[in-house]
């Protein structure tokens, strides 16, 4: 069955950078998108950008352009999200999704990774 | 980047009907959009209920159905049960599927 496992928690203090992992399983990880989407404490969701099958390219939403990188391992079936210059309005949770096209975008979630940033 | 509003929250009695609306700054919703729905319940990841518009996938209770109302994607709940209440997302795409805008979420009460 289809499974998206993500790192555990992590807390940074500002200025810092985290990465967070979402290791797939149960599909052809090299067939599909993967998108990330965050969301902070009792607000909603937001798309942060997504890495397309083979890694060389990626998309990010403008609001974080220059503070995020998004790659993936193949070897491990396993795709990263980096976040950098981290400030206390980027705790939230970060989940990881798969995506493609139709019926295949977003179809299946990882749980979730609370990234707290405090100094 | 657009700006995509939902209701902010809504009532329903169980067994009526209720409908979401999603309205993209940029203009009228279009199936060119792909609009999603997604159901999130504390505590837990959010489930797509809608792909496309109107389809669903096969964990999608028939009783939810997406389609364009007007300017808007709209989703809607016919004969609400107390298991649907949660906070729904619609989900837009942008320039050609490279950039995607979530809405600011309805929180659906069912009283």
């Amino acid at each position: 069955q289809v499974q998206l496992v993500q790192s555990g928690a992590e807390v940074k203090k500002p200025g810092a950078s985290v990465k967070v992992s979402c290791k797939a399983s149960g599909f052809t990880f090299t067939n599909y998108y993967m998108h990330w989407v965050r969301q902070a404490p009792g607000q909603g969701l937001e798309w942060m950008g997504m890495i397309n099958p083979s890694g060389d390219a990626t998309s990010y939403a403008q609001k974080f352009q220059g503070r995020v990188t998004m790659t993936r391992d193949t070897s491990t079936s396993t795709v990263y999200m980096e976040l950098s210059s981290l400030r206390s309005e980027d705790t939230a949770i970060y989940y990881c999704a798969r995506g493609g096209a139709g019926i295949l975008n977003f179809d299946y979630w990882g749980r979730g990774t609370l990234v707290t940033v405090s100094s | 980047q657009a700006v995509v509003t939902q209701e902010p929250s809504l009532t329903v009695s169980p067994g009526e009907t209720v409908t979401l609306t999603c309205d993209s700054s940029t203009g009228a919703v279009t199936s060119g959009h792909y609009p999603y729905w997604f159901q999130q319940k504390p505590g837990q990841a959010p489930r797509t209920l809608i792909y496309d518009t109107s389809n669903k996938h096969s964990w999608t209770p028939a009783r939810f159905s997406g389609s364009l109302l007007g300017d808007k994607a709209a989703l809607t709940l016919s004969g609400a049960q107390p298991e649907d209440e949660a906070e729904y997302y619609c989900l837009l795409s942008y320039n050609g599927a490279q950039n995607y805008v979530f809405g600011t979420g309805t929180k659906v009460t069912v009283l």
